[in-house]
């Protein structure tokens, strides 16, 4: 079974604040996913990345970095956070291009900025 | 732009009920549609993936089917249980990338 874990469920953090969401996946998957959902919106692409150190923006990079620096961890920083970065936040893995190419996902962030 | 419509938005039905969800696209140069399900407050789950060649997949009390020239998607569940209630997704792959567009869902609530 593809395993894909988030370094916290919920997290509360300052205006301001450098934030770092971690995200590992054990399946040797290439790609790499981070979303953001909010109500009303969907799921919303950030960035992904298909190889070590590669990433490519996704529909709402803006306020965001990312780092891949080995292929089984891909993190998500929020430089600054600030309140419209409240959001539930979904990382997801899958196999390369060819093929089928399921997405999994992990359990989710919930991330508050006060 | 691909945008992708799911109606509707909520659905409420007793328990031992068929029930057809629907999700539309408007673009059919699709690669593949995969329907997930998600939990109050937690992950998707993969439930189905349809390649844009394929008409239709089938797992267990599940059957979704993939009509590309209307851009249309049906998820059809057998026999509803309570524990199928959840919110219900669809997502298609646009083209050769890798990126899934979301569409925004439909709660379902089945009724003991």
């Amino acid at each position: 079974d593809v395993k894909v874990t988030q370094s916290s469920r919920y997290l509360v953090k300052r205006t301001g604040e450098k934030v770092f969401l971690e995200c590992v996946q054990d399946m040797d998957h290439e790609n790499m996913f981070w979303y953001r959902q909010d109500p009303g919106l969907g799921l919303r692409l950030i960035y992904f990345s298909y190889d070590v150190k590669m990433k490519e923006k996704g529909d709402i990079p803006e306020g965001y970095s990312v780092s891949r620096e080995k292929k089984e961890r891909f993190s998500l920083i929020l430089e600054s956070a600030s309140t419209n970065q409240t959001s539930m936040y979904l990382c997801a893995s899958s196999p390369p291009r060819q093929g089928v190419n399921e997405q999994y996902f992990g359990p989710g962030t919930r991330l508050t900025v006060t | 732009k691909q945008e992708v419509t799911q109606i509707p938005a909520a659905l409420s039905v007793p328990e031992g009920e068929n029930l057809v969800l629907n999700c539309s696209f408007t673009d059919s140069a699709i690669y593949n549609l995969q329907w997930f399900r998600q939990d109050p407050g937690k992950g998707l789950t993969s439930l189905l993936l349809i390649q844009s060649s394929q008409r239709e997949q089938t797992s267990g009390r599940l059957n979704a089917s993939l009509d590309k020239s209307s851009g249309r998607s049906t998820l059809y569940i057998a026999a509803s249980q309570p524990g199928d209630s959840a919110t219900y997704l669809c997502a298609v792959r646009r083209g050769a990338t890798n990126k899934l567009i979301f569409g925004t869902g439909t709660l379902l609530a089945v009724q003991p």
